[in-house]
């Protein structure tokens, strides 16, 4: 497609239930981000994917958030036991890296609202 | 950590030149200077970025201090769309791949 698309774009779940987030990037982008942004907050970096290396998983707050990225395109993004505290817009990512280029822009996706009630 | 600081907010009349100063007065000589937007409700979006010449399109331009110690994101004719929270983040584009977002400046354009 011509843009980042993430599906649902809303999904309320209850507490302890597990939620799967589906990320489809711009075609041949390499590289794919998610970042999460709670109501009124910034940004918060959750885990980046560049090609066949090793993610970088940095930035998963709990073991509770695994993702993968099958067939270096499609991410799923995975919260076991929803807490609250998870509620927040979720927002991917991709990029085009060219090889000692470096990175262009990101382009995000319009996010998926995730409600724990 | 965000290496950047920037205003928390400002308003600029519907017409006028939007003028965003952003400092970085850590940056090393690697990394560029990236500008997103993110427009209420949306995602964020990708404007313009630089090393060290000063860098136009056709949403803005990215004027770099020759000390590369700060930068100015210019909207020539700022729009009531423009209206948005701006970031500006530096990154090397080479090895430290991801983004770290600031809390940025929220530009809101008068009519």
């Amino acid at each position: 497609g011509a843009g980042v698309s993430q599906s649902p774009s809303n999904k309320v779940t209850e507490k302890g239930k597990d939620v799967e987030l589906r990320c489809d990037p711009i075609s041949g982008h390499t590289a794919l981000y998610w970042y999460r942004q709670s109501l009124g907050q910034g940004l918060e970096f959750l885990i980046y994917f560049q090609g066949n290396s090793a993610p970088d998983k940095s930035g998963l707050p709990s073991d509770r958030f695994s993702a993968e990225r099958t067939g270096g395109s499609v991410s799923t993004l995975t919260i076991q036991r929803t807490q609250q505290e998870d509620s927040a817009v979720y927002l991917c990512a991709s990029s085009l890296r060219l090889s000692g280029q470096g990175n262009y822009g990101y382009t995000f996706g319009s996010g998926t609202r995730l409600t724990v009630v | 950590d965000a290496k950047t600081t920037q205003p928390p907010s400002m308003d600029c009349a519907e017409g006028r030149a939007a003028n965003l100063p952003c400092n970085h007065s850590t940056i090393s000589g690697n990394e560029y200077v990236y500008w997103y937007r993110q427009i209420h409700s949306q995602g964020p979006q990708y404007i313009i970025h630089g090393l060290k010449n000063n860098e136009t399109n056709e949403m803005a331009s990215l004027i770099i201090t020759e000390d590369r110690k700060s930068s100015t994101l210019i909207l020539p004719h700022a729009t009531l769309r423009d209206t948005a929270v701006y970031y500006c983040i530096v990154r090397d584009n080479f090895g430290n791949e991801k983004l770290t977002f600031g809390t940025g400046t929220r530009l809101t354009i008068i009519p």
